[in-house]
């Protein structure tokens, strides 16, 4: 099955930019996912870029896809104090009969200091 | 407004003694699903439901139960839960075609002692 990983922590200075790292393994994947996780709260939705594509630009977030490495990034410019949360990566993949199954993963606490 | 509601929001029982964690989603979505979330894991799949009376088993389904009896439901049932089910719990629906998010409800903390 799909297996994604990203590393779990990230810090950064406001104002700076974050980079959110995220790998996965199935070369089939047709949409891939940003989600963000604040604290108390379940996840929600933030963007995300089909597999065609190799950048997607939405305001402050970029996502950067490279298939042939099967590496996803997600840049935070000028970051906030209120972009403190869990990033997930997710990826979509065909899991037959026209269903998709969605494979997270474990997440990364961006930390910025103020 | 379209969402997941699950309820209740937190929930502390003691080993041994059943409980029912309800979900409910409100934009006929067609596929459900139940998550816990710990640290360092990150979310694993529990259950997940591709329709009515249709389900499957996830990641880590051991000692729990689910049904979905009406489309719009798909409660999560601990038959006698244990200290190491101590997790954030997450209902989730999409209508599961492609480039279809999931949706999330906002989590049930549960403590079981």
């Amino acid at each position: 099955g799909e297996d994604v990983e990203q590393s779990l922590f990230l810090s950064v200075r406001e104002g700076d930019s974050s980079v959110i790292n995220c790998t996965y393994t199935d070369s089939s994947s047709t949409y891939l996912y940003w989600y963000k996780q604040e604290p108390g709260a379940g996840l929600q939705l933030l963007t995300y870029i089909f597999s065609n594509m190799d950048m997607k630009q939405d305001q402050r977030l970029t996502v950067l896809l490279n298939k042939k490495d099967k590496h996803l990034s997600l840049r935070i410019a000028d970051t906030q104090t209120g972009d403190s949360a869990i990033y997930f990566c997710a990826v979509d993949a065909y899991s037959g009969a026209g269903s998709y199954q969605l494979t997270f993963g474990k997440g990364t606490k961006l930390s910025v200091i103020p | 407004e379209a969402q997941v509601t699950q309820n209740p929001r937190y929930l502390i029982t003691v080993t041994g003694k059943k409980l029912t964690v309800t979900c409910s989603q409100n934009m006929n979505h067609e596929y459900m699903s139940w998550y816990r979330q710990d640290p360092g894991l990150g979310l694993r799949q529990i259950y997940y439901s591709m329709n009515v009376e249709v389900t499957d088993k996830g990641d880590v389904p051991e000692g729990y139960k689910v049904s979905r009896k009406e489309k719009r439901n798909f409660p999560l049932i601990l038959e006698s839960p244990s200290p190491n089910q101590t997790s954030l719990y997450f209902c989730a629906s999409s209508s599961r075609t492609v480039n279809s998010p999931l949706h999330f409800g906002n989590g049930t903390r549960l403590t079981v002692t």
